[in-house]
């Protein structure tokens, strides 16, 4: 089955550092990866996706880049700022080789960022 | 912008009892989902909805568990006798049907509903 893998965290930075949260997934097929943001007392909002291999997806400073060869989906950021303190999500949702997408998502595990000042 | 809401924000229940879940997805949206996340574990899928019938359903949506939309706004899950192993946040996405066919948008999330069961 499909699954997704996040670094551990929590992670802390100082702000304006550099950030990267690693996600791996494992599906079959050609899943649509996503990267969805919780911040406190909020709702899972999506932060950026990307449907095909070599896509980057960006939104807010933030990209990640679909790399089937390595199966992963790394978040980055070149400056952090103390609002993006949140719970990041790394997601998948699977694809088979007709192009039909499966609507359920399968998520990691969740990372806690906390940027202090 | 237009959001997913839920109801309530908090639940606290006893074992055995039963419990509603309520959510109002994006108004012009077809596909309903429901997620949980248990404290410290992953978010899990549990059941999608479209056009007034189960889509798909993950093992954890046993005999327990169901959902309706009971009129053109709301989409509820229910659990018919809860178990402590139910305590979790319950979140609510709906998504908007394309022309080609197939949940493929965006999942709208709501803020979700913490449920407690003692």
């Amino acid at each position: 089955g499909n699954s997704v893998t996040q670094m551990e965290g929590p992670v802390t930075l100082s702000e304006e550092a550099f950030l990267t949260i690693n996600c791996t997934y494992t599906a079959t097929g050609y899943p649509s990866l996503f990267w969805y943001v919780q911040y406190p007392g909020e709702g899972l909002q999506l932060l950026l996706k990307a449907t095909k291999a070599d896509d980057k997806g960006s939104n807010k400073g933030f990209e990640a880049t679909y790399r089937k060869e390595t199966t992963s989906f790394h978040l980055e950021k070149g400056s952090v700022q103390v609002s993006d303190s949140a719970v990041y999500f790394c997601a998948l949702r699977g694809r088979n080789a007709g192009g039909t997408s499966y609507g359920k998502l399968t998520f990691g595990q969740g990372t806690i960022l906390t940027v202090h000042p | 912008e237009p959001e997913v809401t839920q109801t309530p924000s908090h639940q606290v229940t006893q074992m055995g009892q039963e419990v509603i879940l309520r959510c109002v997805p994006i108004s012009n949206h077809l596909y309903f989902y429901w997620y949980r996340q248990i404290l410290g574990q992953k978010v899990e899928f549990l059941v999608s909805f479209y056009n007034n019938e189960i889509s798909e359903k993950s093992e954890i949506f046993d005999d327990q568990f169901s959902v309706e939309r009971p009129d053109g706004s709301n989409f509820t899950l229910k659990i018919r006798s809860t178990k402590l192993e139910d305590s979790a946040m319950y979140f609510c996405a709906s998504s908007q049907l394309r022309l080609a066919g197939g949940p493929r948008n965006t999942q709208y999330f709501g803020p979700g509903t913490r449920l407690t069961v003692l």
